[in-house]
């Protein structure tokens, strides 16, 4: 059974900071890993998607990397604002079309 | 938010009412996804629709009825609800191919007394 887990729960950093979100998957047969943010009270707004041949893939301060073997996937943001602010989630898809979501790691950035 | 829209954003329910929550994407999008998201749990894939027919029923209780009357819309019909059962629940589509990305709706917020 896949399982998804995103560390840390949560993170507190200042304006400026560059950090590192984590999420590990349990079963390496998955066709992509994507990223997602969600404000709170709001649905998913999709950030990135890795297909499962690629390596990383970038959007604007935004960089996610994929290791299918060891069952890792990070995502790095540069230079973080305070309207990076939000709860980034992760997701495996199956081959059932079926995304398997980690808990999230919830950000905040502050002035 | 015109992707895919969901309405109503907020839902208040006794047990014993009966009640829909509405899903519409505007994308041409051919695959429809209701998803559960209570607190501080992974979001839970309830149903899959793909062109129209349902593909998978994640083992949700029979109180959940979904239905898709064409691509466009999903509805998911409420009876008979448990405190428990309170949650965001959210609306997803995409085109169908397992290497697509899901747009999601902002979710109805559902409240069971």
């Amino acid at each position: 059974k896949q399982e998804v887990t995103q560390i840390p729960a949560a993170l507190s950093v200042p304006e400026g900071e560059n950090l590192v979100l984590n999420c590990s998957f349990t079963d390496s047969a998955i066709y992509n890993l994507q990223w997602f943010r969600q404000d709170p009270g709001k649905g998913l707004t999709s950030l990135l998607l890795i297909q499962s041949s690629q390596r990383e893939q970038t959007s604007g301060r935004l960089n996610a990397s994929l290791d299918k073997s060891s069952g890792r996937s990070t995502l790095y943001i540069a230079a973080s604002q305070p309207g990076d602010s939000a709860t980034y989630l992760c997701a495996a898809t199956l081959d059932t079309d079926k995304l398997i979501f980690g808990t999230g790691t919830r950000l905040q950035v502050f002035p | 938010e015109t992707g895919v829209t969901q309405t109503p954003r907020h839902l208040v329910m006794g047990m014993t009412n009966k009640k829909s929550l509405k899903c519409e994407q505007h994308l041409g999008h051919n695959a429809m996804y209701w998803y559960k998201q209570s607190a501080k749990k992974p979001l839970e894939l309830m149903f899959v629709y793909s062109l129209e027919e349902r593909v998978e029923n994640n083992s949700v209780p029979s109180r959940f009825s979904p239905e898709c009357p064409n691509s466009s819309h999903l509805f998911l019909h409420l009876h008979t609800l448990q405190p428990e059962d309170s949650a965001l629940y959210l609306c997803a589509s995409s085109q169908g191919s397992r290497t697509d990305t899901q747009y999601f709706g902002p979710g109805t917020r559902l409240t069971v007394l």
